[in-house]
């Protein structure tokens, strides 16, 4: 089965840039989109950024999102890093079998 | 504005059934796919389900399959999970979502408890 992996955690100082990865396990990452979503504690999730690169109004441009294929991964690159990102990030796509997949998600500290 | 509700979670017996409802509003609900999400306590996201905006096509993870069945009344802008053979690995909570262009899930509701124990 397809598996999406992320680093569990990630830590940075304000005003840094962060990049949390996500590889896919087989086949190509980059056959279906992969989207980003942010979750604080105790709230629902909400996308920072879809379809491989694209922001939701409403998002800073300090998120952007990219494809390795050479990697069989993608990113998520915050910039200028502020206390309110801290929080859980979880990528996510389908596979083969139109079966939905997330990342396990990545804790990111901002200290 | 969008909004999507859950109801219907709550404290069950292992072997038992549930069935959570989503209420939709603020967009054509017709329009959209729609997604079961769910979230064991502590854990990350496990996508559920999937049904497309007439109900013709329906999509379950392997870890349901067989024991939950999701269903929507468009006229009532409404989507169901139908939950049986429940497991105590059932537990988590759940998540209605709505599917943009196929690919992403945009937005989530508040999300709705289903706890499975004795």
């Amino acid at each position: 089965n397809f598996m999406l992996t992320q680093p569990h955690s990630v830590s940075e100082s304000p005003g840094k840039t962060v990049t949390i990865s996500c590889t896919g396990s087989s086949g190509s990452i980059a056959s279906n989109y992969v989207q980003w979503y942010q979750q604080r504690p105790g709230s629902a999730p909400t996308t920072v950024i879809y379809e491989d690169n694209q922001r939701p109004s409403g998002v800073p441009d300090r998120f952007s999102g990219s494809i390795d294929s050479s990697s069989n991964s993608a990113s998520l690159t915050i910039s200028g890093l502020k206390t309110e990102d801290e929080a859980d990030y979880y990528c996510q796509s389908y596979d083969s079998s139109n079966q939905g997949v997330f990342g396990g998600g990545t804790k990111l500290t901002v200290l | 504005q969008v909004q999507l509700v859950e109801s219907g979670g709550g404290l069950v017996k292992p072997g038992g059934s549930l069935r959570l409802s989503c209420a939709a509003s603020g967009f054509t609900f017709s329009d959209y796919y729609m997604s079961w999400i769910r979230q064991a306590p502590g854990k990350g996201l496990e996508w559920v389900s999937y049904i497309s905006s007439s109900g013709s096509t329906i999509y379950y993870a392997d870890s349901v399959k067989g024991r939950f069945t999701i269903s929507r009344d468009n006229a009532k802008n409404s989507l169901y999970l139908q939950m049986n053979s429940l497991r105590a690995e059932d537990t988590a909570v759940y998540y209605c979502a709505r599917e943009r262009s196929g690919s992403w899930f945009d937005p989530w509701g508040q999300g709705t408890l289903v706890t499975v124990s004795s």
